[in-house]
């Protein structure tokens, strides 16, 4: 089974911040990867599949990149709407998420 | 507009069952794999079973294997999770799910969720 591990586990940041999320996979992935956002009481909403493709309607400040086995998630100016967590998922073989990053206000 | 939308959900007790409806509209469901993803309370998200376009092909998480049965009714445009069997562990979340697909260099189709429902608490307790 693939492993995917997120970094850090919890993130306290400023509105207007530039935000960095880190996944790494058990094995490489190429670029089978997807970013969620889940808000309390909400379903995760898709923001990047193809590891940095942007999927539409979520804002442009939301970017994806990495491949193989190291992936980054940067909201590059952090906005009150953004508090939320984010999961990474691997789609390579089955389906595999990471445990969540709580980005929290600081 | 997909709109999925789950039902079925309550407090069951350990060893009892539950059967989980998902209603789809906004697009040709008949068309498209399906899945059950579950996160149970404070917890992450895992998936527990995917069911193909054609409803021939299905897979189960080895933690629901041999007591979770999908399926679906494309006449009805819905999804279902037989779930049988139930542990206090089962307690989650339902969510049902919509998969996208692209295709690999080498031509394999690589499924990922692209929609979701608002979810149906399932409660396993005595």
């Amino acid at each position: 089974d693939i492993q995917m591990t997120q970094s850090p586990s919890t993130l306290s940041a400023s509105v207007g911040d530039r935000v960095t999320i880190t996944c790494r996979a058990s094995q490489s992935i190429s670029s089978w990867l997807a970013w969620f956002q889940q808000k309390p009481g909400k379903a995760p909403k898709l923001l990047i599949s193809g590891a940095s493709s942007l999927e539409s309607g979520v804002p442009s400040r939301f970017s994806g990149s990495g491949s193989g086995t190291e992936f980054t998630l940067t909201i590059s100016s952090l906005q009150p709407d953004d508090f939320a967590t984010y999961y990474c998922q691997q789609y390579d073989n089955y389906w595999t998420f990471g445990q969540g990053t709580r980005v929290e206000i600081k | 507009e997909v709109q999925l939308l789950e039902s079925g959900g309550g407090s069951v007790q350990p060893g009892g069952s539950l059967r989980l409806s998902c209603g789809a509209s906004g697009f040709t469901f008949s068309s498209y794999a399906m899945s059950w993803v579950r996160q149970a309370p404070g917890k992450g998200l895992e998936w527990v079973s995917v069911i193909s376009d054609s409803g021939g092909r299905t897979y189960y998480a080895d933690s629901v294997k041999g007591r979770f049965t999908i399926s679906r009714d494309d006449s009805e445009n819905t999804l279902y999770l037989q779930m049988n069997s139930l542990r206090a562990e089962d307690t989650a979340v339902y969510y049902c799910a919509k998969f996208a697909v692209k295709v690999a260099p080498g031509g394999a189709r690589k499924y990922y969720f692209d929609n979701w429902g608002q979810g149906t608490l399932v409660t396993v307790s005595s």
